[in-house]
């Protein structure tokens, strides 16, 4: 079984500042992760995933976020946000025992993260 | 292209009544999905489908059914709705699925079982 946990409901930033999001999981087998954003009244979008290679992973809109399997982390990060960037963020987990992931996402409770002019 | 279309945007149901929800994409994707968002959690997957005739169970498919007979369509069936079906259902599409593509998001529909 997997598991999200987002440990911040919510978190206020003034504009410009930096902002870190912190997303832990727990998985027993191999793990894929991903980022999802949620504007207002819409849909989520794809922000980010991690499947392999590089830990280090990052989004045309200047967020990053960066696999550490020792501290079993996915954090995402701006260092200077705006304030199209009020939104919903989802961390997710896709887990697989043979090496090649599964549609079966497992979603956290969000962050809900408000720029402050 | 429309994207992902979902119908209806709003509907209020009595306990006990059935109605389906409808999504419909025009981009050629094999792989489609229903997820429902309760407020202040995350998603959670109640079926997905990879092509057309073969749908599959996700997380919390109890009270729905589904059904994919054309690529672009992918209805949910709701049978007896329940308060506990009181959710707002976003349906999803991938080209190859999630780890190749990334998955476009319809605007959800917000249901309300009374």
């Amino acid at each position: 079984a997997q598991s999200v946990t987002q440990l911040d409901s919510q978190v206020p930033v003034f504009e410009e500042a930096p902002v870190e999001l912190r997303c832990n999981y727990s998985s027993s087998v191999s793990v894929y992760l991903f980022w999802y954003v949620q504007y207002p009244n819409q849909g989520l979008q794809l922000l980010l995933k991690y499947l392999s290679g590089s830990t280090l992973v990052k989004s045309i809109n200047g967020f990053e976020a960066e696999f550490n399997k020792s501290q079993t982390s996915f954090h995402l990060r701006k260092p200077s946000v705006h304030i199209s960037d009020t939104a919903e963020y989802f961390c997710a987990v896709s887990g697989s025992s043979t090496g090649f992931g599964n549609e079966k996402l497992t979603f956290g409770t969000g962050t809900r993260l408000t720029i402050i002019p | 292209n429309a994207g992902v279309t979902q119908t209806p945007k709003f509907r209020i149901l009595k306990i006990g009544q059935s109605m389906t929800l409808q999504c419909t994409q025009d981009m050629n994707h094999n792989y489609m999905y229903w997820y429902r968002q309760d407020p202040g959690m995350g998603l959670k997957l109640i079926y997905y489908s990879v092509g057309a005739g073969i749908t599959d169970k996700g997380e919390v498919p109890n009270g729905y059914n589904v059904s994919r007979s054309t690529t672009e369509d992918f209805p949910l069936r709701l049978e007896l709705a329940a308060p506990s079906q009181t959710s707002v259902y976003f349906c999803a599409s991938s080209p190859t699925g999630l780890f190749q593509e990334t998955q476009y998001f319809g605007p959800g529909t917000r249901l309300l079982v009374l």
